[in-house]
């Protein structure tokens, strides 16, 4: 079966600090996957999506990047954060070709 | 930007009644619609997967139908219970990109 990993699960990060969140997924070969924030009274933005290793598509201009090392590993980073950083960020991964998409636990991000 | 709505923003009922929900999406090239089911400090939990005008689908107590030509889906909970309370996301699919509603938030009091 299909697994899909997210760390950490929370962070406290200062402004200007950098980032690294990381998400692998099991199971599977070739997925889609996606990076997503719900910052503080907003709904689910999607930032990030790859359908497949180096391809990386930016929906949401930022100071945020992604990059996708290998087939089923997505990262997020940030060279320097800033406080509109702070929020809830989910991975998510769907099977190519396929309606279904599945989230992992997320990250919870404060950025002080 | 595609505009998909949920209605209403929150929503308190008691232990025992039903309840629904609206989420509004364009009517035109559509691909897909999903619900969601999600709670405080997890992940979203997926409902359903919707794909053709007309579409109808059952898990346990609730239910979603869907309207493509109009651009609309209904969940419907049967007899909400405390456990029901969380947030209920719609993502509209043209391609493989998901765009999310905002959300209802549901609450049921016992």
């Amino acid at each position: 079966s299909q697994t899909i990993h997210q760390w950490p699960a929370t962070l406290v990060q200062p402004v200007g600090s950098p980032l690294s969140l990381e998400c692998t997924v099991e199971g599977t070969s070739n997925p889609n996957l996606y990076w997503y924030r719900q910052a503080a009274g907003r709904g689910l933005q999607l930032l990030f999506y790859s359908v497949g290793i180096g391809q990386i598509s930016s929906e949401v201009p930022q100071n945020l990047s992604a990059s996708r090392p290998q087939d089923r590993q997505f990262i997020l980073s940030s060279k320097k954060l800033l406080l509109s950083d702070s929020g809830f960020y989910l991975c998510a991964w769907s099977p190519p070709d396929s309606y279904e998409q599945y989230f992992g636990p997320g990250t919870r991000l404060t950025v002080t | 930007i595609l505009n998909v709505e949920q209605s209403p923003q929150s929503l308190h009922v008691q232990e025992g009644d039903s309840t629904n929900f609206t989420c509004s999406f364009p009517s035109s090239n559509f691909y897909a619609l999903h619900w969601y089911r999600w709670e405080t400090a997890k992940s979203p939990e997926a409902l359903f997967v919707m794909t053709l005008n007309g579409d109808e689908k059952k898990k346990g107590r609730i239910s979603a139908t869907l309207n493509t030509k109009e651009g609309y889906s209904y969940l419907y909970i049967k007899g909400s219970q405390p456990e029901d309370s969380a947030t209920y996301l719609c993502a509209f699919r043209r391609s493989y990109i998901p765009t999310f509603g905002r959300g209802t938030s549901l609450i049921v009091h016992p």
